[in-house]
């Protein structure tokens, strides 16, 4: 099992509707989670993390996790098009420290 | 401003060549990170560092190599033994160990084998 798992996508959504991205993980010890954005040919940025079981809302945007399930979700309401992008999941492996990212999923917002 | 720099922005390496990477950060952050990004592909751990003078392989630690011999400093060497070096560099910075370790990146490096 890969430690940190995407759909690759492209995951296509209408503006205006909800964009659901999800990400599983392996370390069940693992503690800090971590959504960045990605544009093409850009590092990534930091949407949100989240360190507690449940929601976690900023704006448009819901982090949810699941440590039970080893599963961690972000929430895009409202989307707009600027919204399109790659969006990478971290998680920080309870092991050792190391910070891995899963592959991205491939979000694409339909105007 | 504080922030994470990385140079070159752009870098060609001719085969046989070795190249450095350069990133500082003046976030006075303990950690450092190398990854490395291919084309529609996710982020790969190529080095970390927690500490001044110690760092870690990641999972593509082969033919790079690291040093950390200031708490602001963290180069890259791609060595002549990396034989598909061309992709995406990112370098980034955490406070260190705890939980809320967030991650922030520099505005990474392209390198081009010609």
């Amino acid at each position: 099992q890969k430690e940190v798992e995407q759909n690759s996508g492209p995951l296509s959504v209408p503006e205006g509707a909800i964009a659901s991205l999800n990400c599983t993980y392996s370390d069940r010890g693992s503690q800090s989670f971590f959504w960045y954005r990605q544009y093409s040919g850009k590092s990534p940025e930091l949407i949100m993390f989240i360190y507690s079981n449940g929601d976690k809302e900023d704006g448009r945007f819901t982090a949810q996790l699941n440590k039970a399930s080893q599963y961690v979700s972000l929430l895009i309401r409202d989307s707009q098009p600027s919204d399109s992008a790659t969006y990478l999941c971290a998680v920080t492996m309870n092991r050792d420290d190391k910070i891995i990212f899963g592959k991205g999923t491939r979000l694409h917002i339909l105007p | 401003d504080g922030g994470i720099t990385q140079s070159p922005k752009y870098l060609f390496r001719k085969e046989g060549q070795n190249v450095t990477l350069s990133c500082e950060q003046n976030l006075n952050h303990d950690a450092m990170y190398w990854y490395r990004q291919d084309p529609g592909q996710g982020l790969r751990l190529i080095y970390y560092s927690q500490i001044v003078n110690d760092f870690q392989k990641g999972d593509i630690a082969e033919g790079y190599s690291v040093s950390r011999e200031k708490k602001e400093s963290f180069p890259l060497t791609v060595t002549s033994a990396q034989k598909n070096p061309t992709a995406f560099y990112l370098c980034a910075s955490s406070i260190g160990r705890s939980t809320g370790n967030t991650i922030y990146f520099g505005e990474g490096s392209w390198l081009t084998v010609v």
